[in-house]
């Protein structure tokens, strides 16, 4: 069975502060992981990762996926109160297309 | 910038009672799916449906669930009889690709209690 695990799972930092949220994956035959950004409701795209060693970056939010170790990182530099929020990760196979999503990680950016 | 939106945002049920989950997918898009969020728990994927049929269901979707395409715009989830444990956040989502990997854009959800 398909697992992803994320940690933390909670997170409080001050306004500036530099975070690093960890996902790690057990997935056959796997294809993409995906990060997400969940406030009050829907879950936002943030990033889509396929290869390896390869960061993907917008703003203060940059990723990258390590193929080899099966796991993922989110940093988030500067952090703002705005910032605060559920960051969920979730791995997709090649042979299909459903999610699979961890726990996520609730982070608290406090001023 | 276009979105998934999805009605109604909270719908209160009678166990035993169906419900109707809508939702209006990014119009271009091809791939739709259905996922649920219990209360302090994971996001749990239902079904996927490409061309008019499933293409992918988890254990959870059985009989008790369905999915239609009734038009070209809307995107239904069905739950013939509802039970207690069927409450929950449904979100619907969107994918301009489905094997090929593209990201899934995700509706505000419904969030459907039973009673």
């Amino acid at each position: 069975e398909d697992k992803v695990v994320q940690s933390p799972l909670s997170l409080v930092v001050h306004e500036g502060d530099t975070v690093t949220l960890n996902c790690s994956y057990e997935v056959t035959n796997f294809r993409s992981l995906l990060w997400y950004k969940q406030e009050k409701k829907a879950p936002t795209f943030l990033f889509m990762l396929t290869s390896s060693g390869i960061e993907k970056k917008s703003g203060r939010l940059s990723s990258i996926l390590d193929k080899k170790e099966l796991f993922s990182i989110l940093n988030i530099t500067a952090t703002q109160t705005g910032d605060s929020a559920i960051y969920l990760c979730a791995a997709v196979e090649t042979s299909g297309s459903r999610l699979t999503f961890g726990e996520g990680t609730q982070l608290t950016v406090n001023p | 910038e276009p979105e998934v939106t999805q009605t109604p945002s909270h719908q209160v049920t009678q166990m035993g009672q169906e419900v109707i989950l809508r939702c209006v997918p990014i119009s271009n898009h091809l791939y739709f799916y259905w996922y649920r969020q219990i209360l302090g728990q994971k996001v749990e994927f239902l079904v996927s449906f490409y061309n008019n049929e499933i293409s992918e269901k988890s254990e959870i979707f059985d009989d008790q669930f369905s999915v239609e395409r009734p038009d070209g715009s809307n995107f239904t989830l069905k739950i013939r009889s509802t039970k207690l444990e069927d409450s929950a956040m449904y979100f619907c989502a969107s994918s301009p690709f489905g094997l090929a990997g593209g990201a899934q854009y995700f509706g505000p959800g419904t969030r459907l209690t039973v009673l």
